[in-house]
């Protein structure tokens, strides 16, 4: 079974810029999240999709990240215009049922 | 939302020696219990999880958990650590209704020889 596939898996950007990551999960899995994972933190929930509609978005910057996810499927986050407090790994995940959550490896942003 | 609290941020231990590494969670209410492993470049892993049933977890690479309800808590452990076990590792709790996932701020063990 293919795991869940993220790109970029590095990005360096200056403030201000703008970035998008991408996620594939695993087929079939209707539920799609979005983590932020700050250095030497653990991962906060940015948004959580349940096939193309939004379950919970409520951590999300609003002002500055948007996420889609179209057709239920594959999954994009985009920061616009990053600040340096963006720097962190951005972590894809999909879930079929309670437990059953895969992470991918992760989008590591670095903003300058 | 569940808060999550990893009592240790640090963990240096020497190889063949048990390790255990100790996780408390906000709420009483019925809650899925996780331990997560993150090698260093990589993704997370999951090691176990609790769901229902005996309050004593099996997981991979020979770690093991137990669910307290009474004192909230959900510690790791294994009783002989290898070089190969040194990465970060994450407790997280999830309601049982919502499933969204809230983690601690993670334990790094550093296995030496």
């Amino acid at each position: 079974e293919a795991g869940v596939a993220q790109s970029p898996r590095y990005k360096i950007i200056e403030k201000r810029q703008s970035v998008a990551f991408w996620c594939n999960p695993i087929s079939g899995h209707a539920t799609l999240y979005w983590y932020q994972q700050i250095l030497g933190q653990g991962p906060k929930l940015l948004i959580q999709f349940q096939n193309n509609g939004v379950v919970d978005d409520s951590q999300l910057p609003k002002d500055r990240f948007s996420a889609e996810r179209l057709k239920g499927v594959d999954s994009t986050l985009k920061i616009q215009p990053a600040k340096l407090e963006d720097s962190a790994v951005y972590l894809c995940a999909s879930s079929l049922e309670t437990g059953g959550y895969t992470f991918g490896s992760g989008t590591r942003l670095t903003v300058v | 939302a569940q808060s999550v609290t990893q009592l240790d941020s640090q963990v240096p231990v020497f190889e063949e020696a048990p390790v255990e590494l100790r996780c408390n969670y906000s709420s009483s209410v019925s809650v899925y219990l996780f331990w997560y492993v993150q090698y260093p470049n990589q993704g997370l892993q999951l090691l176990l999880k609790y769901l229902s049933g005996s309050t004593l977890v099996k997981g991979i690479n020979g770690f093991e958990a137990e669910f307290n309800k009474s004192q909230t808590s959900f510690h790791l452990r294994k009783p002989s650590v290898h070089i190969s076990d040194t990465a970060e590792y994450f407790c997280a709790v999830s309601d049982r209704d919502d499933y969204k996932l809230s983690f601690g701020a993670g334990t790094t063990v550093t296995v030496r020889a």
